[in-house]
């Protein structure tokens, strides 16, 4: 079955660390984004990608850096400058029309 | 200013009764399309129904169906003869105009906490 598979599900951090959240699409969808969700908010988008080697910032950027070497493949490295990355991230991908968008499961990420 | 408004943060609803929860938009661009989500405690979105601008008639999807008012920019979600499994967080997004012929992300309301009594 096509879909989205992140990993891990849980993740943990120290103080400084940079860690990567992997998010892998077999629907051959040329679109991927990562979204962050905060505990009673929706979702914020971080960062974008249309094509593989080419993205763009989101709203919320800061701290984070992606790639795209791959179209099945968009990791997350959120660093030590994102002050706050304790949060629920969503990875999600579309077709090129962007009438359909397929989300992964996520990863709760906790700073320790 | 919020793209996306859904100013009912929580309900709590009756087994069997409808459910409205409502979702109001800004956008300036003339092509765009509203989506509405679920999402259970587990985290995952579920899409749950699509609305695009141009679209004359309301959309449907089982027991969702969407009341588009375009002159209101309002897109609310009616959920009938609600069901205990539909208790979630229950998001609006919207698309809008692409940039580069790419499709740019969606932008998401606050979420309505939906909580389904019996």
């Amino acid at each position: 079955d096509g879909g989205i598979t992140q990993s891990p599900k849980y993740l943990f951090r120290k103080e400084g660390q940079n860690v990567t959240l992997s998010c892998e699409q077999n629907l051959n969808h040329d679109a991927m984004y990562w979204y962050r969700q905060d505990p009673g908010q929706g979702l914020r988008l971080i960062y974008y990608s249309q094509i593989v080697n080419d993205f763009q910032k989101g709203d919320i950027a800061e701290g984070y850096s992606v790639s795209r070497e791959k179209k099945e493949s968009f990791p997350l490295t959120v660093t030590s400058a994102q002050k706050n990355p304790t949060a629920f991230y969503l990875c999600a991908s579309s077709s090129e029309a962007g009438y359909g968008y397929t989300f992964g499961s996520g990863t709760r990420l906790t700073v320790v | 200013a919020q793209k996306i408004t859904q100013t009912q943060p929580g309900m709590f609803v009756q087994e069997k009764e409808a459910v409205t929860l409502d979702c109001t938009y800004d956008t300036s661009d003339q092509s765009y399309g509203l989506f509405w989500y679920k999402q259970p405690s587990s985290g995952e979105m579920i899409f749950l129904i699509y609305q695009g601008s141009y679209d004359e008639q309301n959309a449907t999807e089982g027991r969702y169906s969407l009341n588009f008012q375009k002159a209101r920019k309002s897109a609310n979600l009616v959920i009938s003869a609600s069901q205990l499994g539909d208790s979630a967080m229950y998001f609006c997004a919207m698309r809008e105009a692409y940039s580069g012929g790419g499709a740019d992300g969606l932008t998401f309301g606050k979420g309505t906490h939906l909580i389904i009594q019996p």
